[in-house]
């Protein structure tokens, strides 16, 4: 089976630079994915890491460290639009779904 | 243009009840899913769906049964509604299964609330 584990809840500052952290543990790896969700709102795709390294997306980056099982995804200058859920997922050993993480609840205060 | 669109966004019905959830997308996709999101916000898979083939059962109670008339349309059915079924149920597709570059487009959500 999968789990991922990520912080429940993140404060940071508007203009600041946060870092939210997911380790996972499956029966196979094909990539990790984030997702950005609003309250109320729906589930929306920021970036996939499929090999080992940094993505960058323009105020958004994610890590990917396959031998650590362990990831995560950077936002710098912090905007108070920026608050929201944050989830990771992973994409199954036979590849057909992804599983999420719980989700880490991210305020932006001013 | 909405891509994966759900009907209805909102549905509160009696415990004992049937119901269903639309969902259809507009992206040509060939893989399409159900998740339902509890109130602590975990995703959870549900179903899954390849070219109307149904490819993913995650334990789910028999009493949800999805349906693809083509590959299109994925809809949901549940039956004997219970309390713990109340949740946000989200729809979603992909071009490929698991999604391609790991990238799912969700719906807007229906929530239902079980009285």
């Amino acid at each position: 089976g999968q789990s991922l584990e990520q912080p429940s809840e993140v404060t940071a500052v508007e203009g600041a630079i946060v870092q939210i952290n997911c380790t996972y543990q499956t029966s196979g790896f094909y990539g990790l994915s984030w997702y950005q969700q609003h309250d109320g709102g729906a589930p929306t795709f920021l970036s996939y890491n499929a090999l080992d390294g940094l993505e960058e997306t323009g105020r958004f980056s994610s890590f990917l460290s396959r031998s650590d099982s362990y990831g995560y995804l950077l936002l710098q200058e912090l905007q108070m639009k920026d608050s929201a859920s944050y989830f990771c997922a992973v994409r199954d050993n036979a590849g057909n779904m992804l599983t999420f993480g719980g989700g880490t609840r991210l305020m932006v205060k001013p | 243009d909405t891509a994966v669109s759900q009907t209805p966004k909102y549905l509160v019905t009696q415990m004992g009840n049937d119901k269903s959830i639309k969902c259809e997308q507009n992206l040509g996709h060939d893989t399409m899913y159900w998740y339902k999101q509890d109130s602590k916000k975990f995703l959870k898979i549900m179903f899954s769906y390849n070219n109307k083939e149904l490819i993913i059962n995650e334990t789910v109670p028999n009493r949800f049964s999805p349906k693809s008339p083509d590959k299109a349309h994925l809809n949901l059915h549940i039956n004997s509604l219970e309390l713990g079924d109340s949740a946000v149920y989200f729809c979603a597709s992909s071009t490929t299964r698991g999604g391609a570059h790991g990238e799912l487009f969700f719906g807007e959500g229906s929530r239902l609330t079980v009285l």
